[in-house]
Parts: structure tokens; C-alpha cells; sequence
């Protein structure tokens, strides 16, 4: 089953600060994230593995509560380059499974 | 690094003819690729994951003999929609997995249009 992200979209002043859910109903192992422009391939984030790890890149920080199955994605001032939809990618078991991708989010940034 | 090329990027056909794509992984070996298609603001959804050297294992309501998987080496992965029908234009993307965490690396896509 498809995981669930929301808002399904959001608009930003540039520097403003957004939060990204992706719940599952599934247990889970991983969750990435990545971030496709519009007519581009998906960009990827950065990955969490089960144990409640956050993660840092840059302003994009991420956090994962494997026992609500649950990810966050904290973009921190965010820039015009930001803009784009985000996607999780959530992984149930195994180092060999699929990605199963969430709804999306689209984030737009403005001056 | 993970650099995987995807050819090609824009492709216009007639209805009943097929069309092959290319995914590439070039800076590494890709035991794994997968494909997915996505339409318009929606989310990718995986077709197939595409395994070197063995048949490729396709999700449930994909016809394996109209979306047909060749991964016949390391780098290379090929999708051919057969008798292609107006309902299959879609952005197709492809990717490949690299390391122990499963980190998947995206092609650029490939839009399908079939008149």
C-alpha cells in the first residue's frame, strides 16, 4: 500500500522553514526521499535505516520513529532551488526489496 | 558517481508498433534496475525490477508480455512496450541500485507518446 504524504502541497517565501510527513501502514526498514523537478528523473535525498536515525544534509534534515512508521523531512531556509515535488520511498525488509513511493508532496518557493 | 543514462528522453510512435528503451548504468554494476512509470503529478509507480541474468519480476497488473524486461548485463537494462496504444503514453523511469542500502539512482525519464 501506498504511503501517505502530507501536506500534498505547500508554498514557501523563500527562508521560511517546511516539514514533509510520509506515514506507512506498514512496517518498515528504510525510508528515502528524493526530490524530482518538474519533467526531471528524482533526485535522491538521503536514506534512514530502522533505529530512529536522523539525518543531515545541508538545510534538509530527516527523521524516522520506525514505531509509528512514520518519516519527516525538515527543510531549514528554504531556497528557490528547493522547489520541486518530493516523494519517501519506503523499503519493508530486506537489503533487496523495492521502493514502495508515497503520494508526494509539491513545495514551491517564492521570492 | 551513480550516474544512470536513460535513452530515449522523448519518443513519438504509431499505435501497434513497439518501442524499446535503454537504461544504463555508467559508473557502476547494477545487478538491480527497476522501472516505473509515472503519470501526470502523480507518483512513480514500479512496474518491474529487472534482475541481470534472470527474468525480471513484474508487479501485479503489469502484462510481462507487452512491457517486456531484458537485463542482459551489468550496466544494461531494456524495456520494450509492445504494440504500443495511445492508454501506454507515460513518463517511463528507470533506476539502479548500487550499495548495501539500496539506494536507487534515476535515469532521466523517457516520455511516450503514442498517436
Amino acid at each position: 500500500q501506498q504511503p501517505v504524504q502530507s501536506p500534498q502541497a505547500v508554498i514557501l517565501r523563500e527562508g521560511e522553514d517546511a516539514v514533509i510527513n510520509c506515514s506507512s501502514s506498514k512496517a518498515l526498514y528504510s525510508v528515502h526521499w528524493y526530490r524530482q523537478k518538474h519533467g526531471e528523473a528524482p533526485v535522491f535525498l538521503m536514506i534512514l535505516l530502522k533505529g530512529g536515525e536522523q539525518k543531515g544534509h545541508d538545510k534538509i534534515s530527516a527523521s524516522f520513529n520506525e514505531k509509528k512508521q512514520q518519516s519527516s523531512l525538515y527543510l531549514t531556509a528554504s531556497q528557490l532551488s528547493y522547489s520541486g515535488t518530493y516523494f519517501c520511498g519506503t523499503e519493508m525488509g530486506g537489503t533487496a526489496s523495492k521502493l514502495t513511493f508515497g503520494t508526494g508532496t509539491r513545495l514551491q518557493v517564492t521570492l | 558517481g551513480a550516474v544512470v543514462s536513460q535513452h530515449p528522453s522523448w519518443v513519438i510512435c504509431k499505435s501497434g508498433t513497439s518501442v524499446k528503451i535503454e537504461c544504463r548504468s555508467l559508473d557502476f554494476q547494477a545487478t538491480t534496475m527497476f522501472w516505473y512509470r509515472q503519470f501526470p503529478k502523480q507518483s512513480l509507480m514500479l512496474m518491474a525490477t529487472s534482475n541481470e541474468g534472470s527474468k525480471a519480476t513484474y508487479e501485479q497488473g503489469v502484462e510481462k508480455d507487452k512491457f517486456l524486461i531484458n537485463h542482459a548485463s551489468l550496466t544494461l537494462s531494456t524495456l520494450t512496450v509492445t504494440s504500443a496504444h495511445p492508454e501506454d503514453s507515460s513518463f517511463y523511469i528507470c533506476s539502479a541500485r548500487t550499495g548495501g542500502k539500496n539506494i536507487q539512482y534515476f535515469g532521466a525519464g523517457t516520455r511516450l507518446s503514442v498517436l
